[in-house]
């Protein structure tokens, strides 16, 4: 049973707009949230992330949100850039337990 | 600072064999995670070691186990390799375990293809 959904497996954006990532979780008990970007090749590498006591973080051009009532949290990446194409992951924990992670969704920046 | 290094990058074994897989975790790191990612399932969770003890399991048979070294590097082995275990074996280490004390950071991966 996949406890962290990414319904969309791809998106496309222009270049200058926002991109909106969205990520659906099942586990109410789930109290700590990230994001992980992945170029081919490479590992993933940690975005940001958010506490289940807040509903807002932002760092730079991403911002995550959290919608605990509706299970839902979402990564918004204002301009969208070039180099922001990649998979993004959303992943999500209880306290200190493993990380469950979703299945990601390729974002494509059009030029 | 040298980031976690995973070898070797690419293996092609066939079915029924067992491979071995390493990982050397950023210097001072002492926990060291295991994920399977495939593209029909993401990034699955396969087992997390600290302090050479292994603290947290995922759903994965028996035929998947690995260890920890008092360096914190880390290996896994997959014995009786079937089709399916084709996938990129990625490791990520934290200077603790949990997502709460620290970020992950995750080695480039081992691409294991089984014929």
């Amino acid at each position: 049973d996949q406890q962290v959904k990414q319904n969309s497996p791809s998106l496309s954006v222009q270049e200058g707009r926002i991109s909106i990532l969205n990520c659906d979780y099942t586990n109410s008990m789930f109290d700590y949230f990230l994001w992980y970007k992945k170029y081919p090749a490479e590992g993933p590498t940690f975005l940001i992330s958010i506490s289940s006591i807040k509903d807002k973080n932002e760092d730079g051009r991403f911002t995550v949100f959290l919608n605990k009532s509706a299970k839902h949290l979402s990564l918004h990446i204002v301009p969208s850039q070039p180099g922001d194409s990649a998979v993004y992951f959303c992943a999500a924990s209880i306290r200190d337990d493993k990380i469950i992670f979703g299945k990601g969704t390729r974002l494509h920046i059009l030029p | 600072k040298a980031g976690v290094t995973q070898t070797p990058r690419y293996l092609i074994k066939t079915r029924g064999q067992q491979v071995t897989l390493s990982c050397s975790p950023i210097s001072g790191h002492r926990s060291v995670s295991w994920y399977q990612q495939t593209p029909g399932q993401g990034l699955q969770f396969l087992f997390e070691y600290f302090s050479e003890t292994q603290r947290n399991k995922g759903n994965f048979p028996g035929r998947f186990s690995g260890r920890q070294f008092s360096n914190s590097r880390s290996e896994m082995n997959v014995s009786t390799l079937e089709l399916g275990d084709s996938a990129l074996y990625l490791c990520a280490s934290s200077l603790v375990p949990g997502a709460r004390a620290d970020t992950q950071y995750f080695g480039p991966g081992t691409r294991l293809t089984v014929l």
